[in-house]
């Protein structure tokens, strides 16, 4: 089945670096990849929708400048969290979907679990 | 804008049995798609069954089926014999099916769901 990979899984770093998460389909070209933030015990909150060759679309409320994701290729998408802090500690999940239209499912990673000291 | 609702926080089971997960939704399109999704422990989120708002006939995946009810805009998922594997956070989701429309999800707040052995 369609694959999504995430990576890293997890990741600790030190408050005013930089964080870069990928996103990989394996096993097929996605052009639209979607970011989410979970917070504990919550359900999922869209952040950006990635698209390929194009700038990312921003859920309000999110900040551009501090989550920055790049779509260059068709199995490809990274979100970089820029100067992180602790209130950016979260887990974050990307999906992809798979371009077949009738199916119009969306495959997820495994997620990243980010910890800012 | 759409709205999933699950009015069941927490709900469990005992192994063997059946048991059922609520979710209503709120939009006023005609087309659309609906989706149910499993995240274990792990985190991992995993499609369980997938639903198109035109087919009047439930979708079913082996122990897994749902009770489509459009008119009602109900979108419930039957568990049938538990088993421990089934313990997880399970999300309703809500994707558009107009072409020119967005592929984001809209998801359910959850219902975490116990298999009692």
């Amino acid at each position: 089945g369609a694959v999504v990979s995430q990576h890293p899984s997890r990741v600790i770093c030190k408050s005013g670096t930089s964080v870069k998460i990928e996103c990989r389909s394996l096993d097929f070209q996605a052009t639209t990849m979607f970011w989410y933030r979970q917070f504990p015990k919550q359900s999922l909150m869209l952040m950006a929708t990635s698209n390929e060759g194009s700038k990312a679309t921003y859920e309000q409320g999110v900040e551009k400048d501090k989550f920055l994701i790049n779509h260059a290729s068709l199995t490809l998408s990274t979100l970089t969290v820029t100067s992180a802090h602790p209130e950016d500690s979260s887990f974050y999940i990307c999906s992809a979907v798979h371009p077949e239209r009738l199916k119009n499912i969306q495959y997820f990673g495994a997620g990243t679990r980010l910890s800012v000291l | 804008a759409q709205t999933v609702t699950q009015s069941q926080p927490e709900m469990s089971v005992q192994e063997a049995e059946t048991v059922t997960l609520s979710c209503t939704y709120d939009t006023s399109e005609s087309d659309y798609y609906l989706f149910w999704y499993k995240q274990p422990p792990s985190r991992q989120m995993i499609l369980v069954i997938r639903q198109e708002a035109y087919k009047q006939q439930n979708a079913t995946e082996n122990r897994f089926s749902v009770n489509f009810q459009k008119a009602a805009k109900s979108f419930s998922l039957k568990i049938s014999d538990s088993q421990l594997g089934d313990a997880a956070m399970y999300f309703c989701a809500y994707r558009s099916a107009n072409p020119n429309g967005s592929e984001k999800l809209v998801f359910g707040k959850g219902t975490k769901l116990t298999v009692n052995p």
